[in-house]
């Protein structure tokens, strides 16, 4: 089973500023990688899928990068709405689909 | 507008079972494969099963086989997650959520419901 392990567990930030989360995959899962926002009481909400796209309806502001084993979400500008715990996923040659262990990015 | 709506959570006790339904509204339900996500209390996310937009394959996380059964009706679109065997450790609260593939069966999960809680408890 692939284990994915996401760096920082959690961020303090402020509003407006650049935000960089990592996600390491225990061996490759090509470009098969997704992220998740999930605030409290509330379903997940697919952001990016296959490393890089964009899922529908998501704004500019989320971006995805990686390849391999190493993966990165980066939102360019923080608002309000975005404090939330992301989680990645992936699905190389699922199953099983796993997820890592979340980074909660919180208010300064 | 998509909308999976679960139900039939609740209390169990532990080596009791319970059924959970998935309803889905807006969705072409038959053209796409649907799976089961879980979350524990402070815990992340957990995968547990996914079933083909036809039901020709089924595929279940270890941590669930043997216990935990998924199924569909399309000519009522539903999906349904059959848990037997209850134990403390699977309180959570239990998602449906349908892949993003379509026919093509992609692995990643794009429309959510709001969840359905079940608690195991005595």
């Amino acid at each position: 089973e692939i284990v994915l392990t996401q760096s920082p567990a959690t961020l303090s930030l402020s509003p407006g500023e650049r935000v960089t989360l990592s996600c390491r995959a225990s061996q490759s899962v090509s470009s098969y990688l997704a992220w998740y926002q999930k605030k409290p009481g509330q379903a997940p909400r697919l952001l990016i899928y296959g490393a890089s796209n964009r899922a529908t309806g998501i704004p500019p502001r989320f971006s995805g990068s990686g390849s391999g084993t190493d993966f990165t979400l980066t939102i360019s500008s923080l608002e309000p709405e975005d404090f939330a715990v992301y989680y990645c996923q992936q699905r190389s040659n699922w199953p099983p689909v796993t997820f890592g262990g979340g980074t909660k990015v919180q208010i300064k | 507008q998509v909308r999976l709506v679960e139900s039939g959570g609740g209390v169990v006790q532990p080596g009791g079972s319970l059924r959970l339904s998935c309803a889905a509204s807006g969705l072409s339900f038959t053209m796409y494969g649907m799976h089961w996500v879980r979350q524990a209390p402070g815990k992340g996310l957990e995968w547990l099963a996914f079933i083909r937009y036809d039901g020709s394959n089924k595929y279940h996380a270890d941590s669930v086989k043997g216990r935990f059964t998924i199924s569909r009706d399309n000519s009522n679109n539903k999906m349904y997650l059959e848990m037997n065997s209850l134990r403390a450790e699977d309180t959570a609260v239990y998602y449906c959520a349908s892949d993003l593939g379509g026919y093509f069966d992609w692995g990643y999960f794009d429309c959510w419901g709001q969840g359905t809680l079940v608690t195991v408890s005595s």
